[in-house]
């Protein structure tokens, strides 16, 4: 399978823990995302990469959030001191970057399903 | 800001019936794209079409069918003759050119009963 793989797909922490989470997007796409999803709503932007630059981050990212994207590969987003309200879905995003057609169609992975209890 | 809106947060059909996921989105930007995507109970968002905002071309793909009218800002996609296998939540999304994120509406759950 050669789509975007995450990893865990589950994670139940201790509100106060910290988390990481692991994206490998497909081998050639240059741009990779995170998206955070609640239940009954849709998927709302946390960041973007093109390549190892992290280009863009949502107001929701806290301080608490970091992503990272080393070498252009996979990427990690780390949760410090969860609280419960970060419980969600965090679905992670790649696209081969710039316009027209199958450049700019983000292919999504299944996402890692947060618990902080 | 960019924002998408659908307003039907269920519907339940029954298996032949055609049903129309309605979806408008708010933008300034001139130039922009809608997506729709398909969030099956496994979790993973699948793409089905991408839309410029120049071409306002209504596109058929076997049973699906998607009208997008720019003087309503909608962009509403229609499945002819359900099935069962096309129960899942349906989002519909915008992208500016100006930047890079997709911005989903709440998304609708669609239940097709045999």
């Amino acid at each position: 399978d050669t789509g975007v793989s995450q990893d865990p797909r589950h994670k139940i922490t201790k509100r106060g823990q910290n988390v990481t989470f692991r994206c490998d997007p497909i081998s050639e796409h240059n741009r990779l995302y995170w998206y955070r999803q609640t239940l009954g709503q849709g998927p709302e932007f946390l960041t973007y990469f093109q390549n190892e630059a992290q280009l863009e981050k949502s107001r929701l990212l806290s301080d608490r959030f970091s992503a990272e994207r080393p070498k252009g590969s996979f990427s990690t987003l780390e949760i410090q001191r969860t609280e419960q309200g970060d419980s969600a879905m965090y679905l992670c995003a790649s696209s081969l970057g710039g316009t027209g057609g199958i450049r700019d169609r983000a292919f999504f992975g299944q996402g890692t399903r947060l618990t902080v209890v | 800001a960019q924002k998408v809106t659908q307003a039907q947060t269920e519907i339940s059909v029954v298996e032949k019936e055609d049903v129309t996921l309605d979806c408008v989105y708010e933008t300034r930007d001139t130039t922009y794209y809608l997506f729709w995507y398909k969030q099956p109970p496994s979790g993973e968002l699948v793409f089905l079409i991408r839309r410029n905002s120049f071409d306002e071309q209504n596109e058929i793909s076997g049973r699906y069918s998607w009208n997008f009218q720019k003087s309503t800002s909608s962009f509403n996609f229609t499945i002819t003759a359900s099935q069962v296998v096309d129960s899942a939540v349906y989002f519909c999304a915008l992208r500016e050119t100006s930047g890079s994120r997709l911005t989903f509406g709440e998304g609708t759950q669609l239940t097709v009963n045999p």
